[in-house]
């Protein structure tokens, strides 16, 4: 079956933009995290979703970063008002259980803000 | 802060020998334990899970965990130049909200020689 995808897979933006990121899970799976990952370094936490219920945003950097799963599926992580130090890959995993297992990883969203 | 610490290295290793990834983590109450592999460019890969003390072997890949130790090691038996990439290990960690939240490392990267 298809893996995670995300959309767009690249995205410019000036700073001060807002932006959307798009994630689309493994039919089924019912957790779904954010992940930020700068170069050279380990994925950092966002948030958590089980089904359409968001149970974690502890690591959303600030109030200008916004996350939502209205139908349990699809997912949008979104950056308000996008700041030079926004720049990053913007990684979505899925995983089957309660967020207990291991997590499959979309392709990423490479955002770069100038 | 919970911590996943790991050796940046890099760990370099020729052909067909065991290549021994180690690391430690902070939170004594942590209950899922992950490998994961990144090849440069591309988005973690899952290769391992392991939840209670002792070994777990899958192939070529053998992972130990030692909970009153604090420690998580993964070994790459008969490593092959296309196992050279960033291994990540990652914990999972229950938080109150009945969410989990993942700590990944920062990764150590292998180098197979041919």
């Amino acid at each position: 079956g298809a893996g995670v995808s995300q959309s767009p897979r690249y995205k410019v933006a000036k700073r001060g933009q807002d932006v959307a990121l798009r994630c689309d899970p493994i039919s089924g799976h019912v957790s779904l995290f954010w992940y930020q990952q700068a170069l050279g370094q380990g994925p950092e936490f966002l948030t958590y979703f089980q089904n359409e219920a968001q149970l974690d945003k502890s690591g959303l950097p600030s109030d200008r970063f916004f996350a939502e799963r209205p139908e349990g599926s699809v997912s949008t992580l979104k950056i308000q008002r996008t700041q030079q130090e926004d720049s990053a890959v913007y990684l979505c995993a899925s995983s089957y259980t309660g967020g207990s297992g291991g997590q499959y990883f979309g392709p990423g969203t490479r955002l770069t803000v100038t | 802060q919970k911590e996943v610490e790991q050796n940046s290295g890099p760990l370099s290793v020729p052909e067909g020998a065991i290549a021994s990834l180690n690391c430690t983590y902070s939170d004594r109450g942590s209950q899922s334990f992950f490998w994961y592999r990144q090849y440069s460019g591309k988005s973690p890969e899952l290769i391992m899970s392991i939840y209670s003390n002792g070994d777990k072997e899958d192939g070529r890949f053998t992972a130990q965990l030692n909970k009153a130790s604090q420690y998580v090691s993964l070994l790459i038996r008969d490593s092959q130049p296309s196992d050279s990439a960033t291994y990540l290990c990652a914990v999972n960690d229950e938080v109150r909200t009945g969410g989990f939240k993942t700590i990944f490392g920062a990764g150590t990267r292998l180098f197979v020689k041919a």
